[in-house]
C-alpha cells in the first residue's frame, strides 16, 4: 500500500483559500469515507483537523473544511491565516488487508 | 484530561529491539471503541502508520513493518507498548503514541513524541 498522494506545497496570502488534495484510490479514499486530517507545527505533534472526510472536532476553527469527489480528498482553508503555516497530512482506512495510510504530507506556506 | 506520554531508550544499535511504551493517564485504556497506536516520522519526512491495538489484545500492523512488529497492551497499567525488532539506521524517527477512535478511524489524541536514533 503506498502512501496517499498530496501536494508538496501550497501557498496562499492571508485571507485566501486554499485547497490540499489527497489522492488515493477506488480500493482506498474512494472506498471509504473514513479521511481524516491533520496539522503538524515544526516541533510538534499532529493535530486532528478533520475526520470521517467532513467532520470538525470540537475547537477547530470553521475555516477548515474537507469534502471528497471519487478518490480524492480535499482540505480547504479559507481565511488562511499567519498560524495557518504548517505541514498537513491526510490519513485514510485502506481496507483489510494494509488497514491505514498517510498522505505523504503537504507544507502550506503564508505569504 | 486524557494524556499520552512516550517512553523508552533514546538510543539503540543496529540489529537489537526498539521497545517504547505509552502510559495513558486521565483514563482508562479498556474503553469500548478506542483503540491504541503507535506512529513515526523520520527526519525531516512525513508519518507511518505502525500499527494499533484495542485493550482486548486485538491488533493490526502496517504489512511493510509487520514481520518485526509487536504491540502489546497492559490494562493493569495503563499502558501499551511498542516492540520494533532487527532494526537498521532506517527507524530513526520521532515515534508518537496516539489514541485513535474506533468509529471514525481517526488519531484523536497523540503524545508529544519521542526521538529513536539506531546508531552503533
Amino acid at each position: 500500500q503506498s502512501a496517499l498522494t498530496q501536494p508538496a506545497s501550497v501557498s496562499g496570502s492571508p485571507g485566501q483559500s486554499i485547497t490540499i488534495s489527497c489522492t488515493g484510490t477506488s480500493s482506498d479514499v474512494g472506498n471509504y469515507n473514513l479521511v481524516s486530517w491533520y496539522q503538524q507545527h515544526p516541533g510538534k505533534a499532529p493535530k486532528l483537523m478533520i475526520y470521517e472526510v467532513a467532520k470538525r472536532p470540537s475547537g477547530v476553527s470553521n475555516r477548515f473544511s474537507g469534502s471528497k469527489s471519487g478518490n480524492t480528498a480535499s482540505l480547504t482553508i479559507s481565511g488562511l491565516q499567519a498560524e495557518d503555516e504548517a505541514d498537513y497530512y491526510c490519513y485514510s482506512y485502506v481496507g483489510s488487508s494494509a488497514f491505514y495510510v498517510f498522505g505523504t504530507g503537504t507544507k502550506v506556506t503564508v505569504l | 484530561q486524557l494524556q499520552l506520554q512516550e517512553s523508552g531508550p533514546g538510543l539503540v544499535k543496529p540489529s537489537e529491539t526498539l521497545s517504547l511504551t505509552c502510559t495513558v493517564s486521565g483514563g482508562s485504556i479498556s474503553t469500548y471503541s478506542y483503540y491504541w497506536g503507535w506512529i513515526r516520522q523520520p527526519p525531516g519526512k512525513g508519518l507511518e502508520w505502525i500499527g494499533n491495538v484495542y485493550f482486548s489484545g486485538s491488533t493490526n500492523y502496517n504489512p511493510s513493518l509487520k514481520s518485526r512488529v509487536i504491540i502489546s497492551v497492559d490494562t493493569s497499567k495503563n499502558q501499551f507498548s511498542l516492540k520494533l525488532r532487527s532494526v537498521t539506521a532506517t527507524d530513526t524517527a520521532l515515534y508518537y503514541c496516539a489514541r485513535h477512535v474506533g468509529e471514525s478511524h481517526a488519531f484523536e489524541m497523540w503524545g508529544q513524541g519521542t526521538m529513536v536514533n539506531v546508531s552503533p
